[in-house]
């Protein structure tokens, strides 16, 4: 069964870091360009970044440069997000996305909390 | 606020058609494809539409999507009460390189 399962969130304070991870399984991520995606409680959504096949490539939102960071282990089939200075607006439910050519974000995970507060 | 402009909410009873629409700049939906999701509550978003107008397997022909110009339209025939979710439209922003979202439309089933 194709999915993707988000982990590493939680409640922090203003200013820590976390790691996200988004394990695929069912297919492999090498074939995929990746996302991650976030929804701040009762808005809509955001997209954050993107990655690249091999990594190479990798383009974020200016509302996260410089703090975010976008990364894949295709050998673990494992797509992660380091996000660091943590802000109260960065509250969010974060997706990671498949991008299928053509499909745009066809599969979904079902997210992982971050709550930033002080 | 959003570079793709959806309105915020649109109603229709159980039967009926309901239309909603997402309009933006040329450099978003202009040269782009349009790519529509639905979200239930509490739930991840589903692809319900891709490029414009197609339909991924699964999803009932009663979800049809078009777009012309700088706007695009998805329509809901034959409305359940099961529609009830939040429709987002995305475009890839040829000026900015990034994906875009609309903020959303919120339907409701009366």
């Amino acid at each position: 069964q194709v999915q993707l399962v988000e982990s590493g969130g939680g409640v922090v304070q203003p200013g820590t870091s976390l790691r996200l991870s988004c394990a695929a399984s069912g297919f492999s991520i090498s074939t995929y360009v990746m996302h991650w995606v976030r929804q701040a409680p009762g808005k809509g959504l955001e997209w954050v970044a993107f990655i690249w096949y091999d990594g190479d490539d990798k383009y974020n939102a200016d509302s996260v440069k410089g703090r975010f960071t976008i990364s894949r282990d295709n050998s673990n089939n494992t797509l992660y997000l380091q996000v660091n200075s943590l802000r109260a607006e960065d509250t969010a439910v974060y997706y990671c996305a498949r991008e299928t050519r053509g499909l745009a974000f066809d599969i979904w995970g079902p997210g992982t909390k971050v709550i930033v507060s002080s | 606020q959003s570079v793709l402009t959806q309105p915020p909410s649109a109603s229709g009873t159980p039967g009926q058609r309901v239309t909603l629409s997402c309009s933006g700049s040329s450099s978003k939906i202009g040269s782009n494809h349009i790519f529509w999701y639905q979200q239930l509550p509490g739930t991840a978003p589903k692809l319900l539409i891709y490029k414009n107008n197609q339909r991924p397997s699964g999803v009932p022909d009663r979800f049809s999507g078009s777009k012309s110009g700088t706007s695009a339209s998805l329509a809901i025939s034959g409305l359940r009460s099961e529609d009830e979710a939040d429709y987002y439209c995305a475009a890839w922003d040829d000026s900015l390189s990034v994906w875009v979202f609309g903020g959303g439309t919120r339907l409701t089933v009366l």
